[in-house]
């Protein structure tokens, strides 16, 4: 099977730089995803790691080395908007009809 | 922008009762999912649906729930029997093939009394 930590909880300043970590356990994905979901909404898909190394969109960027098992979200200048809960989520060779998501971290913003 | 449309965005049924949650996912996608999320936890997959068949499904997903295609716009859930325990909120999701991300529905909150 798989699985996907993350912290519960990220607290960090409004235009300050805050990492998410997610570390898996799978036998082989195809790739990692993050998603974000704001109190109440749907998850809007954020970014995709394939291979290893950086992806970069706008504010967001997102890491992965298979290598360590692990990846990380990463938001600059942070805006108050933000403060949302973060997946990250594979979909794995062995069940590649489905995406699995992590236990979420809360990100909450402070001014 | 293309949007995986679902309703009723609330629905309160009676333990035992039956419901349908519905979604029209976009257009020219192919591949369909229902996940659902019990308030405060993670989003959990329960079926993907491929050219008119299931292609996976979890263990959530057992004999009272089915999953269906009427038309060519369609695509629904249903609970035969609910149970308190399936009080969450269910979100469909489509994508293309070979699309990475999916695309979700802002939800049915489905409460159970």
């Amino acid at each position: 099977g798989q699985s996907l930590e993350q912290p519960s909880e990220v607290t960090a300043v409004e235009g300050a730089i805050v990492q998410i970590n997610c570390t898996y356990q799978t036998s082989g994905f195809y790739g990692l995803s993050w998603y974000q979901q704001h109190d109440g909404g749907a998850p809007t898909f954020l970014s995709y790691n394939a291979l290893d190394g950086l992806e970069e969109t706008g504010r967001f960027s997102s890491f992965l080395s298979r290598s360590d098992s692990y990846g990380y979200l990463l938001l600059q200048e942070l805006q108050m908007k933000d403060s949302a809960s973060y997946f990250c989520a594979v979909r794995a060779y062995s069940s590649a009809s489905k995406i699995i998501f992590g236990s979420g971290t809360r990100l909450s913003i402070r001014p | 922008e293309p949007e995986v449309t679902q309703t009723p965005s609330h629905q309160v049924t009676q333990m035992g009762q039956e419901v349908i949650l519905r979604c029209v996912p976009i257009s020219n996608h192919l591949y369909f999912y229902w996940y659902r999320q019990i308030l405060g936890q993670k989003v959990e997959f329960l079926v993907s649906f491929y050219n008119n068949e299931i292609s996976e499904k979890s263990e959530i997903f057992d004999d009272q729930f089915s999953v269906e295609r009427p038309d060519g716009s369609n695509f629904t859930l249903k609970i035969r029997s609910t149970k308190l325990e399936d009080s969450a909120m269910y979100f469909c999701a489509s994508n293309r093939q070979g699309e990475d991300g999916y695309t979700f529905g802002s939800g049915t909150r489905l409460t159970v009394v």
